[in-house]
């Protein structure tokens, strides 16, 4: 049973473009969430998705992101307009369910902005 | 307002002996807590919970403890091995939240051999 699973691994973008990152839940899980990482810091809540719905997107900045998680495929991170402050590390994990809160977190993308 | 809060960024102890991690919280609707264990290029993979009903969960050679008055949770890793070595984040959530853990921002753990 594959793990979580999430690309690219590493993902380098310049100033203002577009950054697309992917995570496939582990098999039977229809809960996703997204976390960022920066630089000696700890992981920060972004936002929680069900298939083909947000759940919570407190953490995610108002402009340029958006995330979703179609009814089929991966879930997506969008960053539009990237600025060397996006530079983190961006990890999805994913749970059977809401009431279950053990959550399997994928490898990460790291995502650099020039 | 960080709501958790993992004090000592950096711990090291030598092999064999006991380590303890420590974790305070600020939010008093938080009723679930988790320890995950991470290692460079990885993402955090969990180790160890406890629900606000219990005091101590223990699995193996870790045990985390829940003191709800102080709001403080600790993680004992004993006998402590070198593979051990990884950053260690707590972890909390509360009931009406159910999907969003709030994270502290780790404690490097090192384990001298």
């Amino acid at each position: 049973n594959a793990g979580v699973m999430q690309n690219p691994r590493h993902l380098v973008r310049r100033r203002g473009q577009e950054a697309r990152l992917r995570c496939s839940p582990m098999k039977g899980h229809s809960h996703v969430y997204w976390y960022r990482q920066l630089p000696e810091e700890g992981l920060k809540f972004m936002v929680y998705l069900q298939k083909e719905n947000i759940i919570d997107e407190s953490g995610m900045p108002k402009e340029r992101f958006s995330a979703e998680f179609p009814k089929e495929g991966p879930s997506i991170l969008r960053i539009q307009q990237v600025v060397r402050g996006d530079s983190a590390a961006y990890f999805c994990a994913s749970s059977v369910g809401r009431g279950l809160l053990e959550q399997f977190f994928g490898p990460g993308t790291r995502l650099t902005v020039l | 307002d960080q709501q958790v809060k993992q004090n000592s960024p950096s711990l090291s102890v030598q092999e064999g002996r006991i380590s303890i991690l420590n974790c305070d919280y600020t939010n008093s609707m938080f009723d679930y807590f988790l320890w995950y264990k991470k290692y460079p290029a990885e993402g955090p993979t969990f180790l160890i919970s406890i629900s606000s009903i219990k005091d101590k969960n223990e699995d193996g050679r870790f045990t985390v403890f829940l003191n709800k008055s102080a709001k403080h949770l600790s993680l004992h890793i004993v006998p402590s091995q070198p593979g051990d070595s990884a950053v260690y984040f707590c972890a909390a959530s509360d009931n009406t939240n159910a999907g969003k853990s709030t994270f502290g921002d780790g404690t490097t753990l090192t384990v001298k051999p």
